[in-house]
């Protein structure tokens, strides 16, 4: 149980385009969906926390223009990187928590983004 | 405000030998804490976690953790490392402020096993 999916698993998209990479409960409604981004050989960096039907929170520093999320149903969320940039090449990972655990949360198996 | 501190960005051992990783973190309030482990490419596993109760923790594939509040420590250990325990080892605190939902993950930490 408690299986998280991301899609694509890895994207190529030139400068100036927007992508979006999407993040599924499987197995269970998804309450929260986290959204991190990861550099190389870093750690993971929350990016936002989003509550299905409610507009996200963005971490301090994360541009909530440049990176749209959308949690429209249970199962869904969305992180859409508008007009992408070589700087935002990077590994994005999402996570979910349930209503029955909202503490624990389950990783998806991320999505590398590569901007040219 | 919470963070978490992993001594030892890289760690080598050899097959067969104790594994132990460091994690210590900062929380005015009890915290949870969290090991998950990073294979190349992919998400985080979860390899154990302590929330209440016991403070010797036991997870998946042979690992440990103590959670020891006067040290404000939580290092996970392995009696015997295998060479497929090689990957990146991340340490997780969750407390308020941001509520028993935040993650706030250490820098990592990568394990090398050699024969």
């Amino acid at each position: 149980g408690a299986v998280v999916s991301q899609h694509p698993s890895w994207v190529i998209c030139k400068s100036g385009t927007s992508v979006k990479i999407e993040c599924r409960s499987l197995d269970f409604q998804a309450t929260t969906m986290f959204w991190y981004r990861q550099f190389p050989k870093k750690s993971l960096m929350l990016m936002a926390t989003s509550n299905e039907g409610s507009k996200a929170t963005y971490e301090q520093g994360v541009e909530k223009d440049k990176f749209l999320i959308n949690h429209a149903s249970l199962t869904l969320s969305t992180l859409t990187v508008t007009s992408a940039h070589p700087e935002d090449s990077s590994f994005y990972i999402c996570s979910a928590s349930g209503p029955t655990n909202p503490y624990e949360q389950y990783f998806g198996p991320g999505t590398r983004l590569t901007v040219t | 405000a919470q963070s978490v501190t992993q001594l030892g960005s890289h760690v080598s051992v050899s097959e067969g030998a104790l594994v132990l990783l460091r994690c210590n973190y900062s929380s005015s309030v009890p915290p949870y804490l969290f090991w998950y482990v990073q294979y190349p490419n992919q998400g985080l596993q979860l390899l154990l976690k302590y929330t209440t109760g016991a403070t010797l923790v036991k997870g998946i594939n042979g690992f440990e953790a103590e959670f020891k509040k006067s040290e404000t420590s939580f290092h996970l250990t392995k009696p015997s490392a295998h060479m497929s325990d090689a990957a990146e080892y991340f340490c997780a605190v969750q407390s308020p402020p941001g509520g028993y939902n935040k993650l706030i993950f250490g820098a990592g930490t990568r394990l090398a096993v050699h024969p």
